[in-house]
């Protein structure tokens, strides 16, 4: 256990629809960053946010979009759903901004039909 | 940009058996290396991590090398067990800029047979 959460655990959305996630960083964390996994791939890195600004981002279209709370808590959102945005979406927190280990949730599993 | 790949793709051995799964990696400007272990449709657990000053990592069974310079890492598994059996991602730390984020190999489906 890493002490970062994820909700909902599953979900179930139509294309076109739009799609809210949620990560609570361990505590201490206040580094968040976003990755996507889709089915027989390794993750991707989507974008990372730091004190509440993005700070850096992945080769991911601007419909994938977040926030990062005072708390330090994250939501990914994405717009528009697409079929291949079916995937595992993890959230990975960190201890400052730094190259310093970054810790998993368990992970979202997003399936769009 | 950094690229990672692993070999093999895929691995089944008897159970009792050693085992060694490869990492190689582009842009050897690495912070750390880290290697993960994903049990079907679960999310990752973090197995050991290798900071770029360092040669090697060693937790119970489990044994992680790095050769920075040439790019290349290897996870040894000594007397494997069927519990092993999951898939193995390799994951690199590079600087993108401002922020710090890992880039992952496609992992090595490990299956230890009874």
């Amino acid at each position: 256990e890493t002490g970062v959460t994820q909700s909902p655990t599953h979900l179930i959305k139509t294309r076109g629809q739009q799609v809210t996630l949620r990560c609570s960083s361990q505590s201490g964390h206040n580094t968040v960053s976003w990755y996507q996994q889709a089915l027989g791939q390794g993750p991707q890195f989507i974008f990372q946010y730091y004190r509440e600004e993005e700070n850096g981002r992945g080769n991911f279209p601007p419909r994938f979009s977040g926030l990062q709370f005072p708390n330090y808590s994250s939501e990914l959102n994405v717009n528009a759903l697409e079929l291949d945005d079916s995937a595992l979406y993890l959230c990975a927190s960190s201890f400052q901004i730094t190259a310093n280990e970054q810790y998993f949730g368990p992970g979202t599993r997003l399936t769009v039909t | 940009k950094q690229e990672v790949t692993q070999i093999p793709a895929a691995l089944s051995v008897p159970e009792g058996e050693n085992l060694v799964l490869n990492c190689s990696f582009t842009d050897s400007a690495i912070y750390n290396l880290q290697w993960f272990r994903q049990d079907p449709g679960k999310g990752l657990t973090s197995l050991l991590l290798i900071q770029s000053s360092q040669r090697e990592q060693t937790s119970g069974r489990l044994n992680a090398s790095l050769d920075k310079s040439s790019g290349r890492s290897t996870l040894y598994i000594a007397a494997s067990q069927p519990g092993d059996s999951a898939t193995y991602l390799c994951a690199v730390m590079n600087s993108g800029g401002s922020n710090y984020k890992l880039t992952f190999g496609k992992g090595t489906l490990l299956t230890v047979n009874p």
